[in-house]
């Protein structure tokens, strides 16, 4: 099966622009995860997707960053505008079901670099 | 929120040496996932663990759910230059999304 797709696969953008993500997980999973990776740290959860509903999106900066799943398949994560401390990949993640029990399988990311 | 420990946070190892790592939370948790991250590509899961006690195996990699059910460890035996790369322990704080711990930046010297 096609794993998650993810693009661009590198983005440098300056401080105080905008840029977007986007992600298509695997076909016929549910929910959808977008993380931070931060150099030298391990994956955090951004937010959470069940179908096109938010489950989880406590720890998203909500003033600048923003995500959408309008179909149910594809999502796309923004941030607007952006900061240094944003520089960091971006994963995104799927699974079949909320369930995080079997884990998640991971795309490649998208490594922002803001300068 | 939610904090994973792992250790080491770096080894340096050479080629066919064993390996140890672990993994310790504050808070008990009733799966533990243990991933791995090569350069410039997402995690990808190793062995997943869902008993207290439980020991698995996926190859070299022997991973253990400790009896406390606050800690995890993992073992690679006679390493080879592929096992380069970062690994990762993660796990669900209850019904919520996969948390992740630092990870160990493993190195294999030929």
């Amino acid at each position: 099966e096609a794993g998650v797709a993810q693009s661009p696969r590198y983005k440098i953008i300056e401080k105080r622009q905008s840029v977007a993500f986007w992600c298509n997980p695997i076909s016929g999973h549910a929910t959808l995860y977008w993380y931070q990776q931060i150099l030298g740290q391990g994956p955090k959860l951004l937010i959470q997707f069940q179908n096109n509903g938010v489950v989880d999106d406590s720890q998203l900066p909500k003033d600048r960053f923003s995500a959408e799943r309008l179909k149910g398949v594809d999502s796309t994560l923004k941030i607007q505008p952006a900061k240094l401390e944003d520089s960091a990949v971006y994963l995104c993640a799927s699974s079949l079901t909320k369930s995080a029990n079997y884990g998640y399988t991971f795309g490649s990311g998208t490594r922002l670099t803001v300068v | 929120g939610q904090q994973l420990n792992q250790s080491p946070q770096s080894m340096f190892i050479q080629e066919g040496e064993d390996v140890s790592m672990n993994c310790t939370s504050s808070s008990i948790f009733n799966t533990w996932l243990w991933y791995k991250q090569d350069p410039g590509e997402g995690p990808v899961l190793l062995i997943a663990l869902y008993k207290a006690g439980e020991l698995t195996s996926n190859g070299r990699l022997t991973a253990q759910f400790g009896i406390t059910r606050k800690d995890s460890f993992l073992n690679i035996s006679a390493s080879i230059p592929s096992d380069v790369g970062i690994y990762f322990c993660a796990g669900p704080p209850g019904n919520t999304p996969l948390v992740f711990g630092k990870g160990t930046r493993l190195s294999v010297i030929a």
